[in-house]
Order: structure tokens, then sequence, then C-alpha cells
């Protein structure tokens, strides 16, 4: 498969282990918050999604936390499993009123390798 | 299968040759984004278009151009090529002009 960056950090992890993985956004505007995967040779898919007026949401084997005083989100997998391995991009969403557009900046992104 | 559709998967061309990209975003959605993915600058925000109108622009070159059709596929359009223009293509689509994406398998650009 396509290689999608060289220069990415890294978490590897155990199979069955819990994988966190770390985003520090950059807009104290930024209003909306969305966790993608991107397989080898693939688009980014999405995995979940948070807006500021929350600091925790949970779905099926993940959970996204925010915290806007430090401006950091956090994406915990639990019992990872090799098909999670991938590259994880967190993208920051600033919403604008006039006209409703939106404005997103994705993270560089981390390579999870699941080690079996 | 997403549900967006982009063509072609790969596509080689010469430097200062002009290529058109194709999307054609998820049934239903109404807005269509541009990324460029290269390795060493990760995702990078081109162009959205909204029901056939351009809403943002991002870090898009001149040399590019984008439109949306009345039947809401959109096509990229990039000229003069160099070598740095070598990079993976995502078109992303959604209902409004907000909200989480969902992205095509992309078109793997490279120019020689």
């Amino acid at each position: 498969g396509e290689s999608v960056g060289l220069h990415l950090p890294t978490l590897s992890v155990q199979e069955g282990d819990n994988s966190i993985i770390n985003c520090a956004y950059s807009n104290s505007a930024s209003d909306y918050f969305i966790w993608y995967k991107q397989e080898s040779g693939k688009g980014p898919q999405f995995i979940i999604d948070i807006r500021s007026n929350m600091d925790k949401r949970q779905g099926q084997r993940v959970t996204v936390l925010l915290n806007k005083t430090v401006k950091h989100l956090s994406l915990q997998i639990a019992a990872t499993q090799p098909g999670d391995s991938a590259v994880y991009f967190c993208a920051e969403n600033v919403m604008r009123n006039s006209g409703g557009y939106q404005k997103v900046t994705f993270g560089t992104g981390t390579k999870l390798q699941v080690i079996p | 299968d997403s549900g967006v559709t982009q063509t072609p998967k790969h596509l080689i061309t010469a430097t200062g040759q002009r290529v058109t990209l194709r999307c054609s975003p998820r049934s239903g959605d109404l807005s269509v984004y541009w990324y460029q993915q290269s390795l060493d600058q990760g995702l990078q925000f081109l162009i959205q278009y909204y029901n056939g109108e351009e809403r943002a622009k991002g870090n898009i070159l001149e040399r590019f151009s984008a439109q949306q059709f009345p039947d809401l596929h959109s096509e990229l359009n990039l000229s003069s090529l160099e070598l740095g223009d070598s990079a993976l293509y995502f078109c992303a689509s959604s209902v409004g002009v907000s909200g989480g994406y969902t992205f095509g398998s992309g078109t793997r650009l490279t120019v020689v």
C-alpha cells in the first residue's frame, strides 16, 4: 500500500491494549472536532466527532476527549486490534456565521502500529 | 465504498501538462471539498463548493481551478504541472456546509 507520510509520529501498541492518540489544535475559535482514520491506499474515514460544548464523547470502542483550556484533543481506542493500524488525523473546524462556510484544518497525523 | 467516487485512481503525466480530476459526491450531499495530500505536508485544503457555488478557498494555486456542475459532480483542473504537484488528491462531500466529511479514495497524480 501507499505510505501516507514518512515522518509521522508513530505509536506502537500491543494488540488488546488501549491506545491514546493525542492532538493539539491551534485555534481557540474552533467549535467542532473530528477524528479520521486513514488506512494505506484509502481516503480518510470519519471515526467520531465532538462539539466544543462537550468534553467527552463515546462511540464503539472509541472515546474522544476535548480539553479546551489547553486546546487538546485525544482519541482513545479500547482493546486495540490489528485492523486499527492506520494513520489517525484530528481536524478542527471553525464555523462562520455569514454564509455558513467551514474552515477545517487537519493535523499532521499519527501512525498507529498494532503489534500482534 | 464510501459513496464518493473519484476518477481516475491513478494518473501519470509530464511536467507542463494539464489534467482534470473528477469527483461524484455521495448521494444527497451538496458540498464538495478538494484536498491535496503529499508526503511532507499532510492534508491541505484546496477549495469547497456548495450546490454549485464556491464557498471557501484554501491553499489552492492559481494554476489549479475547480468547479461544481448542476448535477453536483466536481472537477479539479491542474495545469502547467510541476514535479511538486505529485500527490494524492482527495475529494470529500457533506450534506451541508458543515459537519463530518465523507472522503473518496483519491486520485494518485504522478508528474514526471
